[in-house]
């Protein structure tokens, strides 16, 4: 189906693992965003990327690494997770050009808890 | 820091309109503002925009003040199903890199109630 898919929903792993959290989007949306979401501080952006090989950091970029090879995959990777990286996970995109009119499109979510 | 001020919470009589208000003062020319709303465990969803003009589509209507310092996003006839956390962002366009980014502030979180 078109749209945005977050993967997994939920994960939980442990304090000095890496774990990659996907973004997949179907509309070929030129641009792409991390965000995340912890009570008392609402939504900060990770990183986002403007086109494939582009990607720039956002308000809390210390401690993930994104990439993005092809226009519709944007994974975020946590190096080195840390408990205080335990959040719920959003991913967006958005066309370029007339954005004003088309804002933008999230994902459900993933819900990652570091133990 | 997001550019705008919302009350932190609300209420509202189901099948009454619910009048959400959002404060930007330094809101500059090429600044549109935005409304999303975010309800329980979701991503935010777009519901509205303008720059200078009243709006309206199938979801709400937005009214900004001559100055363009304040604004009110109005949902005609609230249901429980609108309880949800909304968010009213001051964005610029046209921009480049990052200022065309979503800058979210804590919202107000609407209640509907019975």
């Amino acid at each position: 189906d078109a749209g945005i898919t977050q993967s997994p929903r939920y994960k939980i792993t442990e304090t000095g693992r890496q774990v990659t959290l996907m973004c997949h989007q179907t509309w070929s949306h030129s641009y792409m965003f991390w965000y995340r979401q912890d009570l008392g501080h609402g939504l900060r952006l990770i990183y986002y990327s403007a086109a494939a090989d582009i990607t720039d950091k956002g308000e809390v970029p210390d401690g993930y690494v994104v990439s993005r090879s092809k226009t519709e995959n944007f994974p975020l990777t946590l190096e080195s997770a840390t408990r205080s990286q335990t959040s719920v996970y959003f991913c967006a995109s958005r066309r370029g050009g007339d954005w004003v009119i088309d804002g933008y499109t999230f994902g459900s979510g993933t819900r990652l808890t570091v133990v | 820091d997001a550019k705008t001020t919302q009350p932190p919470s609300m209420d509202c009589a189901e099948g009454r309109a619910a009048n959400l208000p959002c404060n930007h003062s330094t809101i500059s020319g090429n600044e549109y503002v935005y409304w999303y709303r975010q309800i329980h465990s979701q991503g935010p969803q777009y519901i509205i925009h303008g720059l200078k003009n009243n709006e309206t589509n199938e979801m709400a209507s937005l009214i900004i003040t001559e100055d363009r310092k304040s604004s009110t996003l109005i949902l005609p006839h609230a249901t429980l199903r609108d309880t949800a956390v909304y968010y009213c962002i001051v964005r610029v366009w046209p921009g480049g890199g990052s200022q065309g980014n979503l800058i979210f502030g804590k919202g107000t979180k609407l209640s509907v109630k019975p």
